[in-house]
């Protein structure tokens, strides 16, 4: 147990429609990083949030974004969904935002866009 | 850019067998971290070990040990005595100064672990 929590667990949404993930950090931990994992690959980083504010962004579009809250939850937004998104969405959060710090990761959501 | 190799995609071993995963990375940082993650069927990530770019004393946790070796610019992972428990995905992933933002995974080695 890890502490994470991620709603849903499963997603099945159709092309062009919008999804929004959730997930609930530990206690105190502030900072939030939202992964892609497409099967059979490693995850991607998409974007970190420290303290409600973005804090790195990987290689994905605009029309990913997110949100965090002073509760230690957060949100990840997908629009205009297309067929390639279908993947595990991980979050992971910690206490700091270096490397120092471990990560602990939630169970994920899977998301297929038909 | 940072790469990590994990060129065996699919270990099948039998129980009470050593098994040793492989992982190569390339980066031009000076300072860097290496990880292990373990994924089982649940699909969540569960940290194993973090190791930094200055620190190359191999490590050992009961069953597991790791041997990292910058000359080669390898971080492998031994399961001693594996069980049909270890059955999963194992990430070895890279960090350079960026931190978490920049971490790039390997695309996975699955082990099962046959009884």
């Amino acid at each position: 147990e890890t502490g994470v929590t991620q709603s849903p667990t499963h997603l099945i949404k159709t092309r062009g429609q919008q999804v929004t993930l959730r997930c609930s950090s530990q206690s105190g931990h502030n900072t939030v990083s939202w992964y892609q994992q497409a099967l059979g690959q490693g995850p991607q980083f998409i974007f970190q949030y420290y303290r409600e504010e973005e804090n790195g962004r990987g290689n994905f579009p605009p029309r990913f974004s997110g949100l965090q809250f002073p509760n230690y939850s957060s949100e990840l937004n997908v629009n205009a969904l297309e067929l390639d998104d279908s993947a595990l969405y991980l979050c992971a959060s910690s206490s700091r935002r270096g490397v120092q710090e471990t990560q602990y990761f939630g169970p994920g959501t899977r998301l297929l866009v038909l | 850019a940072q790469k990590v190799t994990q060129a065996q995609t699919e270990i099948s071993v039998v129980e009470k067998e050593d098994v040793t995963l492989d992982c190569v990375y390339e980066t031009r940082d000076t300072t860097y971290y290496l990880f292990w993650y373990k994924q089982p069927p649940s699909g969540e990530l569960v940290f194993l070990i973090r190791r930094n770019s200055f620190d190359e004393q191999n490590e050992i946790s009961g069953r597991y040990s790791w041997n990292f070796q910058k000359s080669t610019s390898s971080f492998n992972f031994t399961i001693t005595a594996s069980q049909v428990v270890d059955s999963a995905v194992y990430f070895c992933a890279l960090s350079g100064s960026g931190g978490y933002q920049k971490v790039t995974f390997g695309i996975g080695t699955k082990l099962q672990v046959i009884p």
